[in-house]
């Protein structure tokens, strides 16, 4: 029953590569996000997409691409990794994007690592 | 733009003493706050969020924090710790009007030793 999932959990690869990271909700959620946790623990959104729509886009690489094929899903596709790419990846959902007082539900986390 | 500090990187704690987790934000528009704990190797879980009214707010597992506006503050507080304390807090803001963007700060290890 788990809210949010992403997979893989775990990913390593070479520099270069293209990868992807899947991300789904069973809250039935308008909005979903993608947040990047760097190895200093910070957080930064970079991404939010309410009903497909992509509505926050802050400033990342055009290496980092975003698709909703539906509202449950937000998929993360990175072209051309690089060793700074290396992170952790939380994605999450919420009600509704208006008011900014909805919960944001994360999901566990896909821990990428680029050698 | 609105941007978070938590003041203090690392608490240490002896068990069943009280801590308190710094955070002053900085926003030239009105915010919601809120605090998200990260066990380890987990996702973030809402502890509690200000919205309005009473500016004592109270979460889950005993935290509450108090918003100050004045002093651009929301210290998370809680009287007693426990082992299963341990984690990495976070303190956010978002903005009242438009598209929800939370924006951390650098987040508080918090270790508790027994």
């Amino acid at each position: 029953d788990t809210a949010v999932s992403q997979t893989p959990k775990y990913l390593v690869t070479q520099m270069g590569n293209d990868k992807s990271i899947k991300c789904e909700q069973n809250l039935g959620h308008d909005t979903m996000y993608w947040y990047k946790q760097d190895s200093k623990k910070f957080l930064k959104i970079m991404f939010s997409y309410n009903n497909k729509e992509l509505i926050i886009n802050e400033t990342v690489p055009n290496r980092f691409s975003p698709k909703s094929p539906d509202k449950a899903h937000l998929n993360l596709h990175i072209n051309s990794l690089e060793l700074g790419d290396s992170a952790v990846y939380f994605c999450a959902s919420s009600q509704d994007t208006l008011g900014g007082i909805e919960t944001q539900y994360f999901g566990p986390g896909t821990r990428l690592l680029v050698l | 733009a609105q941007s978070v500090t938590q003041l203090d990187s690392q608490v240490p704690v002896f068990e069943e003493a009280p801590v308190e987790l710094r955070c002053n934000y900085s926003s030239s528009v009105s915010v919601y706050l809120f605090w998200y704990v990260q066990y380890p190797n987990q996702g973030l879980q809402l502890l509690l969020k200000y919205l309005s009214g009473s500016t004592l707010v109270k979460g889950i597992n005993g935290f509450e924090a108090e918003f100050n506006k004045s002093q651009t503050s929301f210290h998370l507080r809680k009287p007693s710790v426990h082992i299963s304390d341990t984690a990495e807090y976070f303190c956010a803001v978002s903005k009242i009007q438009g598209a929800q963007k939370l924006v951390f700060g650098q987040g508080t290890r918090l270790t508790i030793n027994p």
